[in-house]
């Protein structure tokens, strides 16, 4: 098993729909969670991070977290072209060397 | 970009010859991490710094090295450089370590620097 694993799409979504995006960890002591954004060509962007159980909400992002399913998601609400982009889920690692795994991205395509 | 800078942003070198890439944080962060990113592989970790002259080694260390003789900066030497080290190379950095405490570990990146081995 993956110890950070997502769908690596391409995920295609209308503009103003909602997209959804998803991440599966293996590390049950992980206690933080983050969702980079990547436009191509550029570095990751830090857009959430989530530590509870639970919804974090800022602006159209919602990020979901179930530490007991090992899942965290990231809703984009009224989605826009902008937000066209690989999207990075990123899990500490606890047990064994600490370091933040990432998945390998989500290519996410918002159609006008 | 946080306060992080990298050079050079590209560079194109030969097979042997030995590479510098730098990274300068104006965040006083005392982590500061090297990434690579490839295509399938995904970003994996290099070498990491907790603090001035103390570095551990990430998932793919082999052929690195780094040093941190000062806060702002951290420097990634490629040795002998390879065809297999084409890739880019992103330097981060954070307040607390992965995995301390919920907050103040968020990693966050320079803008990367492009590297091509011949």
């Amino acid at each position: 098993q993956k110890e950070v694993e997502q769908n690596s799409g391409p995920l295609s979504v209308p503009e103003g729909a909602i997209a959804s995006l998803n991440c599966t960890y293996s590390d049950r002591g992980s206690q933080s969670f983050f969702w980079y954004r990547q436009y191509s060509g550029k570095s990751p962007e830090l857009i959430m991070s989530i530590y509870s159980n639970g919804d974090k909400e800022d602006g159209r992002f919602t990020a979901q977290l179930n530490k007991a399913s090992q899942y965290v998601s990231l809703l984009i609400r009224d989605s826009q072209p902008s937000d066209s982009a690989t999207y990075l889920c990123a899990v500490p690692k606890i047990q064994g060397a600490q370091k933040l795994v990432f998945g390998q991205g989500t290519r996410l395509t918002i159609n006008p | 970009d946080a306060g992080i800078t990298q050079s050079p942003r590209h560079k194109v070198t030969e097979t042997g010859t030995p590479v510098t890439l730098r990274c300068h944080q104006t965040e006083n962060h005392r982590y500061m991490y090297w990434y690579r990113q490839d295509p399938g592989h995904g970003l994996r970790l290099i070498h990491y710094s907790y603090g001035v002259k103390d570095t551990d080694k990430g998932e793919v260390s082999d052929g690195y090295s780094v040093s941190r003789s000062k806060t702002e900066d951290f420097l990634l030497t490629l040795e002998s450089a390879t065809s297999s080290q084409t890739s880019v190379y992103f330097c981060a950095i954070s307040e607390s370590f992965v995995g301390l405490g919920e907050t103040g570990n968020e990693q966050f990146f320079g803008p990367g620097t492009r590297l091509t081995v011949l």
